[in-house]
């Protein structure tokens, strides 16, 4: 009955290791997103896609990459993870209907620590 | 430049009493929408409430109701009857004009008394 799910959870990595967080969502919505929340709690955007194209890509580094394999899944990529890469990352999906009141439903979370 | 802004980092409230938490904002857009989000010590984050620039009435939401004043730029999330179940950080998020992403604001840690 989970809404929008994430795994893993938590994820302890070591220093230039490869990870990678699923994310999966049954609302039948067509956009998608991940979100960065930082050891402040501040929360910023990362990524969006709509209908498996990428529509949102904030500065980030090119060490991450999202992946969007159909309107339901949403996975993201990160390479030679850092020390500052550390956080909480937060999928998201809601249906546009290019109302500025159309609702974003968060995952669990998943807890990143790099060693 | 678009900002949000949350004045009180932290706030306590007694049990079964009401308690208004502050957002103001800044845009040019005249179209935006206005959430409130919910996040537990468990971690997730549960949307509350969504107001729109364009919406007369304020928005309910059971226990929670959102104190839109356009003019003032301020859409303040109140909570009435607080239950201990509340304790929690709340954050205020919006989506301006066309943009997509939600633009978060820095978070209220509610402690609710017994």
């Amino acid at each position: 009955d989970t809404a929008v799910s994430q795994t893993p959870k938590y994820l302890v990595t070591q220093m230039g290791n490869d990870k990678s967080i699923k994310c999966e969502q049954n609302l039948g919505h067509d956009t998608m997103y991940w979100y960065k929340q930082d050891s402040k709690k501040f929360l910023k955007i990362m990524f969006s896609y709509n209908n498996k194209e990428l529509i949102i890509n904030e500065t980030v580094p090119n060490r991450f990459s999202p992946k969007s394999p159909d309107k339901a899944h949403l996975n993201l990529h990160i390479n030679s993870l850092e020390l500052g890469d550390s956080a909480v990352y937060f999928c998201a999906s809601s249906q546009e209907g290019g109302r500025v009141t159309d609702t974003q439903y968060f995952g669990p979370g998943t807890r990143l620590t790099v060693l | 430049a678009q900002k949000i802004t949350q004045t009180q980092p932290g706030m306590f409230v007694q049990e079964k009493e009401a308690v208004t938490l502050d957002c103001t904002y800044d845009t040019s857009d005249q179209s935006y929408g206005l959430f409130w989000y919910k996040q537990p010590s468990s971690g997730e984050m549960i949307f509350l409430i969504y107001q729109g620039s364009y919406d007369e009435q304020n928005a309910t939401e059971g226990r929670y109701s959102l104190n839109f004043q356009k003019a003032r730029k301020s859409a303040n999330l109140v909570i009435s009857a607080s239950q201990l179940g509340d304790s929690a950080m709340y954050f205020c998020a919006m989506r301006f004009g066309s943009a997509r992403q939600l633009t978060f604001g820095s978070g209220t840690q509610l402690t609710v008394l017994p």
